[in-house]
């Protein structure tokens, strides 16, 4: 199958700074890719998906001002939880599609104390 | 999406084949039933997918009632590392693909 990476795979930060998450396709390119969230012991909630060249599509209740998407390659998906806080500790999943699947990548887990 | 209902866990002897149902009575025409799998803290793994007719490769087996109300997903040889959270979803392809988690079904091999 398809292969995505996320970087960083933790990372922990103070209230109040910003965080950025890379999504990229290794071996393929995606015009669309999603974010993904998965709080302790939860299933995957989707939060928005990604089109490359466009502006992000967020699920409702998504803060789209908090949570930046940039889909500038067909590579690469970013997403920058601004001004994070702790309740936005999570585990940040990307998922890119290939014709009818996603593939997602391994995860970010992010700890804001 | 239509829904989805999974039983919240099962058992399987290693080496056995485990069986996993899924109903999806209001599943549409045109939406395809996905399988996916979560082990603990990684992100999810792709298994297979099918839309009426009963697909295999080389992780498992789907196979999908004739009126498509129900699937059941074989691992036909179950090992230790195939313990995960299996997650049955139905979406529509293309750029409507979006993918709704349930909670999924929790399989346990044991030795």
């Amino acid at each position: 199958g398809a292969v995505v990476s996320q970087h960083p795979s933790r990372v922990i930060c103070k209230s109040g700074t910003s965080v950025k998450i890379e999504c990229r396709s290794l071996d393929f390119q995606a015009t669309t890719m999603f974010w993904y969230r998965q709080f302790p012991k939860q299933s995957l909630m989707l939060m928005a998906t990604s089109n490359e060249g466009s502006k992000a599509t967020y699920e409702q209740g998504v803060e789209k001002d908090k949570f930046l998407i940039n889909h500038a390659s067909l590579t690469l998906s970013t997403l920058t939880v601004t001004s994070a806080h702790p309740e936005d500790s999570s585990f940040y999943i990307c998922s890119a599609l290939v014709q009818e699947t996603q593939y997602f990548g391994p995860g970010t887990r992010l700890l804001v104390l | 999406d239509a829904k989805t209902t999974q039983p919240t866990s099962m058992d399987c002897a290693e080496g056995r084949a485990a069986n996993l149902p899924c109903n999806h009575s209001t599943i549409s025409g045109n939406e395809y039933v996905y399988w996916y799998r979560q082990i603990h803290s990684q992100g999810p793994q792709y298994i297979i997918h099918g839309l009426k007719n009963n697909e295999t490769n080389e992780m498992a087996s789907l196979i999908i009632t004739e009126d498509r109300k129900s699937s059941t997903l074989i691992l036909p040889h179950a090992t230790l590392r195939d313990t995960a959270v299996y997650y049955c979803i139905v979406s529509s392809t293309g750029t409507a693909s979006k993918l709704t988690f349930g909670t999924g079904t929790r399989l346990q091999v044991t030795l």
